[in-house]
């Protein structure tokens, strides 16, 4: 059964402050890994896909990095928009489909 | 271009009844998964469907089931509902060659009493 944990569960940076966000995860033949932000009452935003390990995917303050038992999402210099809750999914080779299994998430706070 | 939409945004039920959740994928894809997520927590997988099939389902009891219709919009109905069947539930649209990402929409938030 794949398994995705997230840590931590909540933290609270004031603004500028870089920091990295840990997703681990233990899956029969990764197919890929996902990165998502959701807003209060709104729908996950898709931010990054990663493939394999050693891949890294980088977008504005926000970067991915994979390995083959995790993934960080660094977060340099970030501001009061960036506070959302930042989800991973992992995607196996199992079933012949494409169902997520997600982690808890990752609740951001950039204070000002 | 319209990305995943879904409706309603809000629904209140009660013990019992049966309620039908309807998503309208992102232009051009092809695949609709549905997922639950409960307060706190993340999406949980319910089934996907594909040319009008359920392809893959997650640990969910028979009371779910769904349709894809030939447009490629889906309907997700819940019978028998229980209190602990309140949650947002998401609907999400992808391609169903090579690993695209899926595209969520901003679901349903069902309320049972």
């Amino acid at each position: 059964e794949d398994q995705v944990t997230q840590s931590p569960e909540a933290l609270r940076l004031q603004e500028g402050e870089s920091s990295s966000l840990n997703c681990s995860y233990t899956v029969s033949g990764l197919r890929g890994l996902f990165w998502y932000r959701q807003d209060p009452g709104k729908g996950p935003e898709f931010l990054f896909t990663l493939y394999s390990a050693g891949e890294e995917k980088e977008k504005e303050r926000l970067k991915a990095t994979l390995t083959k038992k995790e993934s960080f999402l660094h977060i340099t210099a970030p501001k009061p928009e960036d506070s959302a809750t930042y989800l991973c999914a992992v995607q196996g080779e199992g079933g012949g489909a494409d169902g997520l299994t997600f982690g808890k998430g990752t609740h951001l706070i950039i204070q000002p | 271009d319209a990305g995943v939409t879904q409706s309603p945004t809000h629904l209140i039920k009660t013990r019992g009844q049966q309620v039908t959740l309807r998503c309208s994928p992102k232009s051009g894809h092809d695949t609709v998964s549905w997922y639950q997520q409960a307060l706190g927590q993340g999406p949980q997988f319910i089934f996907q469907y594909y040319e009008e099939e359920e392809r893959q389902r997650g640990n969910f009891p028979d009371r779910f089931s769904g349709h894809q219709f030939p447009n490629y919009s889906s309907e997700l109905n819940v019978n028998a509902l229980l209190l602990g069947d309140s949650a947002l539930y998401l609907c999400a649209s992808s391609l169903s060659w090579g690993n695209q990402p899926q595209h969520f929409g901003d679901g349903t938030r069902l309320s049972i009493l």
